[in-house]
């Protein structure tokens, strides 16, 4: 079956320093969504991209989707510490496998 | 907030038990989706109900079965409970035919004793 792999699991930087989470497919995907999960919380929906090549922006978030619609990364300029929390990948149709996730820890 | 709430947040139980988590949908939304999250891993899907039926289900064993109402509220049974059992249960609601983007309540924290 389909299978979406992050990485890396956990990263830790300095406040003001950029993070990159990288996920990976063994099938091309229909789509691909971004969701953040603060510690103790649930997962929150943070973006959706569906073309080939396409590449989103929120804010200080630069979300990209490979032109082979298998690989996806999210980019995060100038870390803060509301930064901190669970990034999942999520690929698939109407039925989306998650990845593992990347823990960001961010240092003031 | 999503408008998406589930009930109860936290719940113990003892092997072999039964139980019952409750989901209500965001308002307008007519898909529910249960997943389960083990500690440190992703949510993984469990089965997505639309219109009252079973729209898909992920690889879990038949003691997970659920139940989607007319009001598109929802409820997820766990029998035989098993210590593996114990995790975040979180539904996620959506509106199929649009964006499709999922909104997740809260959670229901289970802990098999």
């Amino acid at each position: 079956g389909q299978q979406v792999m992050q990485i890396p699991q956990y990263q830790h930087v300095q406040e003001g320093e950029d993070f990159t989470t990288y996920c990976n497919s063994s099938t091309t995907l229909s789509n691909i969504q971004w969701y953040k999960q603060r510690p103790g919380g649930h997962p929150v929906f943070l973006i959706q991209l569906v073309k080939s090549g396409e590449v989103k922006k929120q804010k200080r978030l630069t979300f990209q989707f490979g032109e082979a619609k298998k690989n996806s990364s999210l980019h995060i300029t100038a870390t803060q510490t509301t930064d901190v929390g669970t990034y999942f990948c999520a690929g698939g149709s109407y039925i989306p496998t998650f990845g593992r996730g990347t823990s960001l820890i961010v240092h003031p | 907030e999503t408008g998406v709430t589930q009930s109860p947040t936290h719940l113990i139980k003892t092997r072999g038990q039964q139980v019952t988590l409750r989901c209500s949908s965001q308002s307008g939304h007519n898909t529910v989706s249960w997943y389960q999250q083990a500690l440190g891993q992703g949510p993984q899907f469990i089965f997505q109900y639309y219109r009252e039926e079973e729209n898909g289900r992920g690889n879990f064993p038949p003691r997970f079965s659920g139940l989607q109402f007319p009001n598109y509220s929802s409820e997820l049974n766990v029998n035989a409970l098993e210590l593996d059992d114990s995790a975040l249960y979180l539904c996620a609601s959506s509106l199929i035919g649009e964006e499709e983007t999922q909104y997740f309540g809260p959670g229901t924290r289970l802990l098999v004793l």
